[in-house]
């Protein structure tokens, strides 16, 4: 399985600011997700970070609120911008393993918004 | 739409004893099954899979059952300890490869009581 590192672990933020979220991987990976989590709940994907295009994103998720980068095979970034306290989740990202359809999850980032 | 859901939100089971998560789909399409478990703070850790050309699956101490008749899925867990204390999610692939969309059940709490 992938080796998934997420930075930072969690972070307080204001209202009307932007967080970005890094994703590393150990290892070169076709397919990165991005999750969130709301409290008490289930995941949600966000988007598919492509590499070398544009992130594919999900109903209800636009990239203006969500810019995400994905410069590379290892490497992805989301950033929550203009956050509102309802953006107060976990925020996970994902990796497909390259032998299977299984999905591996990084430690996620704790967001909260005052 | 097509949905993933679990019957029940909450478990208490006696250290030692066995336990048993249910969850029902509805995307006919789906042909491949994950459990994940979720533990507080961290990301969702893969447990079992199953492909829809099976009916069990065993791992240690764990076994998915799926029922495609009634579109049904199970995770056995046998001899609970302390440390299966969690939050466990069933989650849904749809057979077309290339597009890995996991659509996450709601979730069980399973509590392990010692």
């Amino acid at each position: 399985s992938a080796v998934i590192s997420q930075k930072p672990s969690r972070d307080i933020c204001q209202r009307g600011t932007s967080l970005t979220i890094q994703c590393q991987v150990d290892s070169q990976v076709t397919m990165m997700f991005w999750y969130r989590q709301q409290p008490g709940q289930s995941l949600t994907l966000i988007a598919t970070a492509n590499q070398g295009s544009e992130a594919t994103y999900e109903s209800g998720f636009v990239i203006d609120k969500f810019p995400i980068s994905r410069p590379n095979l290892t490497f992805s970034t989301l950033t929550v911008s203009n956050m509102s306290p309802e953006d107060s989740s976990i925020y996970l990202c994902s990796v497909e393993a390259l032998d299977s359809r299984k999905l591996f999850f990084g430690s996620g980032t704790q967001l909260s918004v005052l | 739409g097509e949905s993933v859901g679990l019957h029940l939100p909450t478990l208490s089971v006696q250290e030692g004893d066995n336990s048993i998560i249910n969850c029902a789909y509805s995307n006919s399409a789906s042909d491949y099954f994950i459990w994940y478990k979720q533990e507080s703070g961290k990301g969702p850790q893969f447990i079992i899979d199953i492909r829809s050309n099976m009916d069990k699956r065993q791992g240690q101490r764990v076994t998915v059952l799926l029922n495609k008749t009634v579109k049904h899925l199970s995770l056995q867990i046998a001899a609970t300890q302390p440390g299966d204390s969690a939050v466990y999610f069933c989650a849904e692939l749809p057979y077309y490869f290339g597009n890995e969309k996991l659509t996450f059940g709601t979730g069980t709490r399973l509590t392990i009581i010692p």
